[in-house]
């Protein structure tokens, strides 16, 4: 079984704090993505990496950042936190080659920043 | 912008009963589709991938591809209390991306 991991299901951080969510899968996938879940928005990209050390902006990538310098890692940065980044953060995996585009998530980390 | 459109719902479906949740995509040359179930705290989960027109069976579920309609439906047989969840429809874009709908809540009254 294809198993996403996330560094902490609960996170509470202060307004300008710099916060740091990890994501690990073990399934050597050669892509991986970053989402943030909110109500009524459904799933929106932050960011996504199809290989080491290679980011792409997704649809929302204002005030993160990402850092992937191993295969299986893939770490998602808020520079300085704000309100407005309180919401639910989904890791996910899929492999590049095959038929199936398929994507794994991880557990989700729950963020909030006061 | 490419989209993908579903009812937020909630739909409420009496247990026994058939579900059906509709998804329509906006980009005519998508070619990979999927259903996620996600129930409430939780991450999503595949149910179902679909590729081809026609209809894919796995259990109670069959997902259902109309490429030219431009729409992909979920049907859950003999829905039970435990298939409430909010249902995901994704559709394949460029660069391994998938584009998601809001998704529908289900609701399974006993």
């Amino acid at each position: 079984d294809v198993k996403v991991t996330q560094s902490s299901r609960y996170l509470v951080k202060r307004t300008g704090e710099k916060v740091f969510l990890e994501c690990v899968q073990d399934m050597d996938h050669e892509n991986m993505f970053w989402y943030r879940q909110d109500p009524g928005l459904g799933l929106r990209l932050i960011y996504f990496s199809y290989d080491v050390k290679m980011k792409e902006k997704g649809d929302i990538p204002e005030g993160y950042s990402v850092s992937r310098e191993k295969k299986e890692r893939f770490s998602l940065i808020l520079e300085s936190a704000s309100t407005n980044q309180t919401s639910m953060y989904l890791c996910a995996s899929s492999p590049r080659q095959g038929a199936t585009d398929t994507q794994y998530f991880g557990p989700g980390t729950r963020l909030t920043v006061l | 912008q490419k989209e993908v459109e579903q009812n937020s719902g909630p739909l409420s479906v009496p247990e026994g009963a058939i579900a059906s949740l509709n998804c329509t995509y906006s980009d005519r040359v998508s070619q990979s589709f999927f259903w996620y179930r996600q129930y409430s705290g939780k991450s999503p989960e595949l149910i179902m991938s679909i590729y081809s027109n026609g209809d894919k069976e796995d259990g109670r579920f069959t997902a259902q591809l109309n490429k030219a309609s431009q729409y992909v439906s979920l049907l859950i047989r003999d829905s039970q209390p435990s298939d409430s969840a909010t249902y995901l429809c994704a559709v394949r874009g460029s660069n391994y991306q998938l584009i998601w709908g809001a998704g529908t809540k289900l609701i399974i009254k006993p």
